[in-house]
């Protein structure tokens, strides 16, 4: 069935990088997304990569699509306070559904 | 931007009492909205999709009957949970769909639901 895989903790240092990964199964899926959640909020689409592309940036924020390993990836540069959050990888299934990873827990050490 | 706003923010009710959880897409109509349920430190898990003017589809081993979508009009949807249990608390998020494009998906601010 569809499955996203992504680490449960990151711990990165202020003004570092972070970077996130993620592995899925379905090789069908059309659109990759990185969602953001603070603490006892809603989802905040951060950036989303169509199947067809290899890279994506926005300001801080970089994707990069591996189609053939399935891995997408997320990095954040200059990684600030603001950062921490759990985030999360999803693809848009050829089920017609999005499906979620387990998120990635990001914490910012000084 | 597209905006979906989610009421109540969080509730208590006691065992056995059901709860209504609305979500209205503001400035934009949304044909179709997504219910997903999150446990503590786990991911989201879509319990159904939720079609304007039609029955919703509830994914396998989500009870329709407890967990009742309806979804009367383009802006708004609601999840009522019925007779509810401590084992029904959780953080409910709704999520619509704007536009044609896939990527534009908005979400709501989340239901922090806790039966006592």
């Amino acid at each position: 069935g569809e499955d996203v895989e992504q680490s449960l903790f990151l711990s990165v240092r202020e003004g570092d990088s972070s970077v996130i990964n993620c592995t899925y199964t379905d090789s069908s899926s059309t659109y990759l997304y990185w969602y953001k959640q603070e603490p006892g909020a809603g989802l905040q689409l951060l950036t989303y990569i169509f199947s067809n592309m290899d890279m994506k940036q926005d300001q801080r924020l970089t994707v990069l699509l591996n189609k053939k390993d399935k891995h997408l990836s997320l990095r954040i540069a200059d990684t600030q306070t603001g950062d921490s959050a759990i985030y999360f990888c999803a693809e848009w299934s050829s089920a017609s559904k999005i499906i979620f990873g387990s998120g990635t827990r990001l914490s910012i050490r000084p | 931007g597209a905006v979906v706003s989610q009421h109540p923010s969080w509730v208590i009710c006691k065992s056995g009492t059901s709860v209504k959880i609305e979500c209205r897409s503001l400035d934009f109509q949304a044909t179709t909205m997504f219910w997903y349920r999150q446990f503590p430190k786990q991911s989201l898990m879509l319990m159904a999709t939720s079609n304007e003017g039609s029955k919703a589809t509830y994914e396998q081993g989500v009870e329709k009957d407890k967990f009742l979508i309806n979804h009367a009009s383009l802006t708004l949807s609601t999840l009522t949970v019925t007779s509810a249990h401590p084992e029904d608390s959780s953080f409910y998020i709704c999520s619509a769909s704007v536009g044609d494009s896939l990527g534009g998906y908005t979400f709501g601010s989340g239901t922090r639901l806790t039966v006592v």
